[in-house]
């Protein structure tokens, strides 16, 4: 059965304390692995596409790298206005389905 | 600016009751869907659509309909509501789903 597993389900840092962000999947043929945030009360905002092992996206103090078994974002000296909850996403097989990790909840202690 | 509103943002509901959520977007993306997020379950699709009289049943579609009439709307029906249907919905579109999708802020459905 095709699954994806975040970890931790939450993480306290300290403002500038780096950590990164666990994904790991187990599906066939994987077409994209996507991150996303959601801060409370809101649907998940697009961060990063990844489609290939290797490949590494960058966006402000947020990377996202890919392995053939997990992704991580990596989070460099996070502020406060990071905590939010960051979703991973695959997308696999012949059609457009997208299977969702039930989500890290990041807070950022200043 | 183009953007994807959910109505309502809040609903309560009775059981046996049919009742739509609504889900407009001014993007102009043929692609559509619906989610649902529930703790310990993350995000699952409910329904999708990839273009005017397109429909597709997700993961959960038990109990929920949708039809697409035109490029703009994507409303969910749930046709007898039950407590297990008590959740967070989020509609979602996208030109292409390998670019991502923009979600809206979603609709807390408690059915009572």
């Amino acid at each position: 059965e095709d699954q994806v597993t975040q970890s931790p389900e939450a993480l306290r840092l300290q403002e500038g304390e780096s950590s990164s962000l666990n994904c790991s999947y187990t599906v066939s043929g994987l077409r994209g692995l996507f991150w996303y945030r959601q801060d409370p009360g809101k649907g998940p905002e697009f961060l990063f596409t990844l489609y290939s092992a290797g490949e590494e996206k960058e966006k402000e103090r947020l990377k996202a790298t890919l392995t053939k078994k997990e992704s991580f974002l990596h989070i460099t000296a996070p502020k406060p206005e990071d905590s939010a909850t960051y979703l991973c996403a695959v997308q696999a097989g012949a059609g457009n389905q997208f299977y969702f990790g039930t989500g890290t909840s990041l807070t950022v202690i200043p | 600016d183009a953007e994807i509103t959910q109505s309502p943002r809040h609903k309560i509901t009775e059981t046996g009751r049919q009742v739509t959520l609504a889900c407009h977007q001014t993007w102009n993306h043929n692609n559509m869907f619906w989610y649902r997020q529930d703790l310990g379950h993350g995000l699952r699709l409910i329904h999708y659509s990839y273009g005017v009289q397109d429909t597709n049943k997700g993961e959960v579609s038990d109990g929920y309909s949708v039809s697409r009439s035109n490029t703009e709307d994507l409303p969910l029906t749930l046709e007898s509501a039950a407590s297990s249907q008590t959740s967070v919905y989020f509609c979602a579109s996208s030109e292409n789903p390998q670019w991502g999708y923009t979600f809206g802020s979603g609709t807390r459905l408690t059915v009572v």
